[in-house]
């Protein structure tokens, strides 16, 4: 079936530490890629996307996030996290075609920050 | 202006209530959104509109009705609500169909 996977529930770093947060897909061409962040009781902020060309997508906030055909993998990535960076992470796929050109969202991942 | 507004920001109504949500932007996108969140779920496709006329109703009961009056505003009507509605109703806005969405806030409903 086609889908997105975020394997990770929950995921806890400590502040300054590095954080790659995982995201699969499987369909049978690369769809659009996405990473959104949403912090409790907000809307949802796009942190960067992929569509094509270079696999390696730098987005706001000092993230980035690497596309790996191989893999069907579009992880997130940041270097050194910082405490504000606490929220709900979802990885988000727009389907190739058949999809209905829906925007679909991954089960998301629970950033939890230690001081 | 790159926001989404979202008015009100929290609601509460009873199941015979009437009420109506509210969306608004000014970027000149010409699709929008109304997705339904649950707590520590992902949101939930509920309707596109592109060019001001309804692309995609994600099979969404006919409690909720949507209307997109113009280019910058999309309502969602709401009717004979069930307490499984409560949810968090976001609204999202891209310049064509699944482009770059930009989120309001949302609406926190609860129904009693």
């Amino acid at each position: 079936a086609q889908s997105v996977t975020q394997p990770d529930i929950h995921i806890t770093v400590s502040e300054g530490a590095s954080l790659e947060l995982r995201c699969n897909y499987s369909y049978g061409a690369t769809p659009y890629l996405f990473w959104y962040v949403q912090s409790p009781g907000q809307g949802l902020q796009l942190l960067l996307k992929y569509f094509s060309g270079d696999t390696l997508v730098q987005g706001i906030k000092g993230f980035e996030a690497e596309f790996k055909r191989s893999q069907s993998s579009f992880n997130l990535r940041k270097p050194s996290v910082h405490w504000s960076d606490a929220a709900e992470y979802f990885c988000a796929v727009v389907p190739p075609t058949g999809g209905g050109n829906k925007l679909t969202f991954g089960t998301g991942t629970q950033l939890k920050v230690e001081l | 202006d790159t926001e989404v507004t979202q008015t009100p920001k929290h609601l509460v109504m009873g199941m015979t209530n009437k009420k109506s949500l509210k969306c608004e932007q000014h970027m000149g996108h010409r699709a929008m959104y109304w997705y339904k969140q649950k707590a520590k779920k992902p949101p939930e496709l509920m309707f596109v509109y592109s060019y001001e006329k309804l692309s995609i109703n994600e099979s969404v009961p006919s409690r909720f009705s949507p209307e997109c009056p113009n280019s910058s505003l999309l309502n969602l009507h709401l009717h004979a609500l069930q307490p499984e509605d409560s949810a968090l109703y976001l609204c999202a806005s891209s310049q064509v169909i699944n482009e770059k969405l930009f989120f309001g806030s949302g609406t926190q409903l609860s129904v009693l």
